[in-house]
């Protein structure tokens, strides 16, 4: 059975300050893998995915995930972070097309001024 | 055009009644799923309904759990007999169907409380 983990459950970071929000799955197969967002008060949103191809997946709000297969990770980083990407952020897999998301329990994000 | 809708946004209920949750997915969205956010659990498949197929109902928790979706659109999560324990966010996301993992749009999900 596939499983991801999100090693961090909370966050802190200093606006401005650069963030990683560490994602490993596990699977034996080939995965699709996502991050999506939840804004407080608000429900999810895709921020980015890795279906093939390049291993660096770009968001437009500057988040980049990058697939690492021997490592089975997928860890979420943005440069400089703003008070508005305050959030949870969660890490999801799935192992073929169009198939129920194994979600990992979130990782909330809190940007100080 | 409109986004997953889910209704209502907000349900308490006694613990023993019954619960009906409704989700309107994307026009056009033939796939349709069920997840369950709560505390300390993250977020849970329950169902997934996917254009005429038979849906696949191994994330529901036990048999108190049911979905129906009527005419490839609407879909309505019931819950009998609810207990404290069923209290969360149940949301509903829909997907086109393609080659590869479509994306799935979320909706704002209905916040259920058993009391």
């Amino acid at each position: 059975a596939q499983s991801v983990t999100q090693l961090d459950s909370q966050v802190p970071v200093f606006e401005e300050a650069p963030v990683e929000l560490r994602c490993n799955y596990s699977s034996s197969v080939s995965v699709y893998l996502f991050w999506y967002v939840q804004y407080p008060n608000q429900g999810l949103q895709l921020l980015l995915k890795y279906l093939s191809g390049s291993t660096l997946v770009e968001s437009i709000n500057g988040f980049e995930a990058e697939f690492n297969k021997s490592q089975t990770s997928f860890h979420l980083r943005k440069p400089s972070v703003h008070i508005s990407d305050t959030a949870e952020y969660f890490c999801a897999v799935s192992s073929s097309g169009n198939t129920p998301l194994v979600f990992g329990k979130g990782t909330r994000l809190s940007v100080i001024a | 055009g409109a986004g997953v809708s889910q209704s209502p946004s907000n349900k308490v209920t006694e613990k023993g009644k019954d619960v009906e949750l409704r989700c309107d997915p994307i026009s056009g969205h033939t796939a349709l799923y069920w997840y369950r956010q709560s505390l300390g659990q993250g977020l849970e498949f329950l169902i997934y309904f996917q254009g005429n197929s038979a849906p696949d109902k191994s994330g529901l928790p036990s048999d108190r759990f049911s979905a129906e979706r009527t005419g490839g659109s609407v879909s309505t999560l019931t819950i009998q007999r609810t207990q404290q324990e069923d209290s969360a966010v149940y949301l509903c996301a829909s997907s086109a169907m393609g080659q590869v993992q479509e994306t799935q749009y979320f909706g704002p999900g209905t916040r259920l409380l058993v009391l």
